[in-house]
């Protein structure tokens, strides 16, 4: 069965600090898909990212970085030089390729406070 | 673009009652897919489509249907509200380019159960 688990609860962090969001998946499929949201006070919801399990790559876009390790099962997502406007719920999500790649299991969410 | 609109944003129902959860995008992407959100909790999808004509169930399709005769359409129906349906409803639609997907989501719908 699939699985994510985002252990953090909350992380406070201020201003200006790095942040490191961590996110652990179990699933029996060799190819997968991860995705990583963000969820505003406003309770919109952002799609950030999108990986397949065979791009091992990490990504980086502008102050977001991702970092994919299939050897733990993790796929990280940290934020650079935090500003306020970061603050917000991040969910990690698995899908796996076998069902389509659409049935879309999420984490519960790490709530992320950026104090100025 | 309006990207993805639904309606209401907000409604109250007595148990018992029925009705239909409006989603619609303009950006003729084929997947689309509704899901649900508890407090405190992430979300549970609740039915999904790769197309018109095309829906299947997601982790928690108990009590809904859903329909797609329309690329823009893909409405969410309530057959009989129970109070464990109270939840926030969001609708997404996707589509990958070059091996990229991006999703887009839409409001929210806020469902009380009474």
């Amino acid at each position: 069965a699939q699985k994510v688990t985002q252990a953090q609860t909350e992380i406070s962090v201020v201003e200006k600090e790095d942040v490191t969001l961590d996110c652990v998946y179990e699933t029996r499929d060799t190819t997968y898909y991860l995705f990583w949201y963000k969820q505003p006070p406003s309770g919109e919801l952002v799609f950030l990212i999108r990986r397949n399990s065979f791009d091992e790559q990490n990504e980086i876009s502008g102050r977001y970085s991702w970092n994919f390790q299939k050897s733990t099962s993790s796929f990280n997502f940290t934020i650079t030089a935090s500003q306020v406007v970061d603050s917000a719920v991040y969910f990690c999500a698995l899908s796996e390729a076998r069902t389509g790649g659409f049935k879309t299991i999420f984490g519960a969410g790490t709530r992320l406070f950026v104090k100025a | 673009n309006a990207g993805v609109t639904q309606t209401p944003k907000f409604q109250v129902l007595k148990t018992g009652q029925s009705m239909t959860l409006q989603c619609a995008q303009d950006m003729n992407h084929e997947y689309m897919s509704w899901y649900r959100q508890d407090p405190g909790m992430g979300l549970r999808l609740i039915h999904y489509s790769v197309g018109a004509g095309i829906t299947d169930q997601g982790e928690v399709p108990n009590g809904y249907n859903v329909s797609r005769s329309t690329t823009e359409d893909f409405p969410l129906r309530l057959l009989s509200a129970a109070p464990s349906q109270t939840s926030v409803y969001f609708c997404a639609s996707s589509h990958t380019t070059g091996g990229r997907e991006t999703q887009y989501f839409g409001p929210g719908t806020r469902l009380l159960v009474l």
